[in-house]
């Protein structure tokens, strides 16, 4: 059975930093690219970011307003997937979820890396940004 | 990076259908044939029941079916189950980066 299982939540004060990790199993990690998405409570869902598998170069890429403070790294000998957060804002409190990129992206017939949709996805954990 | 528009809530009573629209522009639902909608009931993670536009992955019953015309997608669900009372998210890609809908409410009545 293919899990995602996010850690590392809690409660922080802004301007400090928090690392989460997706731990996974089931599949062939390396093989996948990982996306980090987030839902602020009572609102809707939010891409963060994603890191390619390796075969495509394992780079990254972030939402605008989360580049420069966010980074996602990958460890592929222990499955697991990191989501590094620096400079917590207040509106960065959420509920941080882990998912499978699934299928990949053309653009003129070409493979690019990149998944079209998220399968599975973990059960999320929670961060809460407070003074 | 401007949400895509869903409406706020949707209702239908058991055994009906219903349409959930997704508008976007031609940077986003319009340009591309990656349009994916995720299921979520309340304290749970998201489920994806339809990706590509209007592919099905395994296990989603072909209950639950997608759609889309130039920059609007659609998700019919019909034979409405109690069951699927839940939010309903659109997805699409957007050249660099993923953009979702504001979710819509799905109350079966």
């Amino acid at each position: 059975e293919v899990q995602l299982v996010e850690s590392g939540g809690g409660l922080v004060k802004p301007g400090r930093s928090l690392r989460l990790s997706c731990t996974t199993s089931g599949f062939t990690f390396g093989d996948y690219a990982l996306t980090w998405f987030r839902q602020a409570p009572g609102k809707g869902l939010e891409w963060v970011g994603f890191i390619r598998s390796k075969p495509y170069g394992g780079t990254t890429d972030y939402a605008a307003s989360m580049k420069g403070r966010f980074t996602i790294s990958r460890d592929d000998s222990k499955s697991i997937a990191y989501l590094q957060m620096n400079s917590l804002k207040t509106e960065d409190t959420a509920v941080y979820f882990c998912s499978r990129g699934m299928g990949s992206i053309t653009i003129f017939g070409v493979i690019i890396g990149i998944p079209g949709w998220f399968d599975p996805w973990g059960q999320g954990t929670l961060v809460s940004v407070s003074s | 990076q401007s949400a895509l528009t869903q409406p706020r809530s949707v209702s239908g009573s058991p055994g009906q259908s219903v349409t959930i629209s997704c508008t976007g522009t031609s940077s986003d639902v319009g340009g591309y044939k990656y349009v994916s909608w995720y299921q979520q009931h309340p304290g749970k993670a998201p489920k994806v029941i339809i990706y590509d536009v209007s592919k099905r992955p395994s296990g989603v019953p072909d209950r639950f079916s997608g759609s889309k015309s130039g920059n609007t997608a659609s998700l019919t669900i019909s034979g409405l189950q109690a069951d699927d009372e839940a939010d309903y998210y659109c997805c699409s890609y957007a050249g660099s980066y993923w953009v979702f809908g504001g979710g819509t409410k799905l109350t079966v009545l």
